[in-house]
């Protein structure tokens, strides 16, 4: 267990709809990290908060969007789903606001049907 | 931007051998370069790092050796056993920075018994 919780485990959707993510990272840790891993591929970043501020973006598309909240747990918003968007969603913390060692959590399973 | 290529892309080995996953990266300031590795259904849990001020490091059966001037890193595990059996992906980063981790695409390793 990395101290790393996301919710929910699985999410089935339709074409279309919208599903937020959460996720609370281990005790101390600022930064949160989020990333898509869809069948058979690696792991694709998707956007970083550092103590409530977005510090670093990646590959997100404009339909998804993101938060960090004061007690430092973070929200992925997917909007407009498609099926491409099928995927399995981690998020990572880190103490630190650049590289180092990130914990994952387990991650949500995304499903739009 | 940085770009990280990893091979080979599945690799099989006899239980007791010695498997070697390489990665290359393209940017030469990159000096932060972990190992991750993901069990089937499961979250990536870092395995080793290493910082450029290094050649190589060792833990246990597993060591990374790093090569600036070609720009390359390699994973080493030694005596291979079934649990090794999973997904390693490398990445790469320039530590204290903004500049996120680049993942390699990943390594299916599977140990024969």
């Amino acid at each position: 267990d990395s101290g790393v919780t996301q919710t929910p485990k699985h999410l089935i959707t339709a074409t279309g709809q919208r599903v937020t993510l959460r996720c609370s990272p281990r005790s101390g840790d600022l930064s949160v990290y989020w990333y898509q891993q869809s069948l058979d591929q690696g792991l694709q970043f998707l956007i970083q908060y550092y103590n409530g501020e977005e510090r670093a973006k990646g590959n997100i598309l404009e339909r998804f969007s993101a938060q960090q909240f004061p007690d430092l747990h973070s929200e992925l918003n997917l909007s407009s789903l498609e099926l491409g968007d099928s995927a399995l969603y981690f998020c990572a913390s880190s103490v630190e606001a650049g590289a180092g060692e990130q914990f994952f959590g387990p991650g949500t399973r995304l499903t739009v049907l | 931007g940085e770009n990280v290529e990893q091979h080979p892309s599945t690799l099989s080995v006899q239980e007791g051998d010695s498997a070697v996953i390489k990665c290359t990266y393209s940017d030469s300031a990159s000096n932060y370069f972990p190992w991750y590795k993901q069990e089937l259904g499961k979250r990536p849990q870092l395995i080793i790092d290493i910082r450029s001020n290094v050649g190589e490091k060792k833990d246990q059966r597993i060591a990374v050796t790093l090569n600036k001037t070609a720009k390359h890193f390699s994973l080493h595990i030694t005596e291979t056993q079934p649990e090794d059996s999973a997904v390693y992906f490398c990445a790469a980063s320039i530590a204290g920075s903004a500049r996120q981790l680049t993942f390699g695409s990943g390594t299916q390793l599977t140990v024969l018994p």
